[in-house]
């Protein structure tokens, strides 16, 4: 079957350490990987894309890796702050024809002062 | 940027009534917008794709006689939920894309709280 997994337990750091999430996809061929923010109560935001012949993508503190042979993106955000603590979501994108993205169940990062 | 706009934030209803949701983008057009649905602690769940002057496409699963979408403008997509039973109670969350390009990031209205008594 098809699925999408991140690590539903929350991953806890110190300030200024790089933290690390994971997603992982079995059975999808996405042409893309986007990763997206959600604060609670609210709807998510854009952050990053890669592409499937793009290994790796930064912005800023954010670094993205993309491997179609592992199926898994990885996602770093270094010198984590505790306005970094959300919950993270990778979704899959560019499977067919269609426009649709499918959404991982994120990833809660919180970031101690 | 590009500003999805969703209403309420909030409802409350009894069981048997309906409500509707509106989703605006507000300095872009969309033809096409995603109704999605998510439970506390779960993944956003795409429900359908709202196509302008066009019917809906649902996904497997979804009653489209009960969740009544209409997308009557470029920058105005209704989500009807009918005859709504406490099993509804979610977070309903509209989306859209600014541009055509089929990898463009999905800018998401800020969520509907649903809550059927």
């Amino acid at each position: 079957s098809q699925k999408i997994e991140q690590n539903s337990e929350a991953l806890n750091i110190q300030e200024g350490k790089t933290a690390t999430l994971t997603c992982n996809y079995t059975n999808y061929s996405p042409a893309y990987l986007q990763w997206y923010r959600q604060d609670p109560g609210r709807g998510p935001v854009f952050l990053l894309l890669i592409r499937e012949n793009e290994k790796e993508k930064r912005k800023e503190r954010l670094k993205v890796t993309f491997d179609t042979t592992l199926k898994q993106s990885l996602f770093h955000i270094t010198a984590s702050q505790p306005a970094d603590s959300a919950t993270y979501l990778c979704a899959l994108g560019g499977m067919d024809s269609s426009y649709k993205l499918i959404f991982g169940s994120g990833t809660r990062l919180l970031v101690r002062p | 940027g590009a500003v999805v706009s969703q209403h309420p934030s909030r409802v409350i209803c009894k069981s048997g009534t309906s409500v509707k949701i509106e989703c605006r983008s507000l300095d872009f057009q969309a033809t096409t917008m995603f109704w999605y649905r998510q439970f506390p602690k779960q993944s956003l769940m795409l429900m359908a794709t709202s196509n302008e002057g066009s019917k809906a496409t649902y996904e497997q699963g979804v009653e489209k006689d009960k969740f009544l979408i209409n997308h009557a403008s470029l920058t105005l997509s209704t989500l009807t939920v009918t005859s709504a039973h406490p099993e509804d109670s979610s977070f309903y969350i509209c989306s859209a894309r600014d541009g055509g390009v089929s990898n463009s990031p999905l800018h998401f209205g800020n969520g509907t709280r649903l809550t059927v008594t």
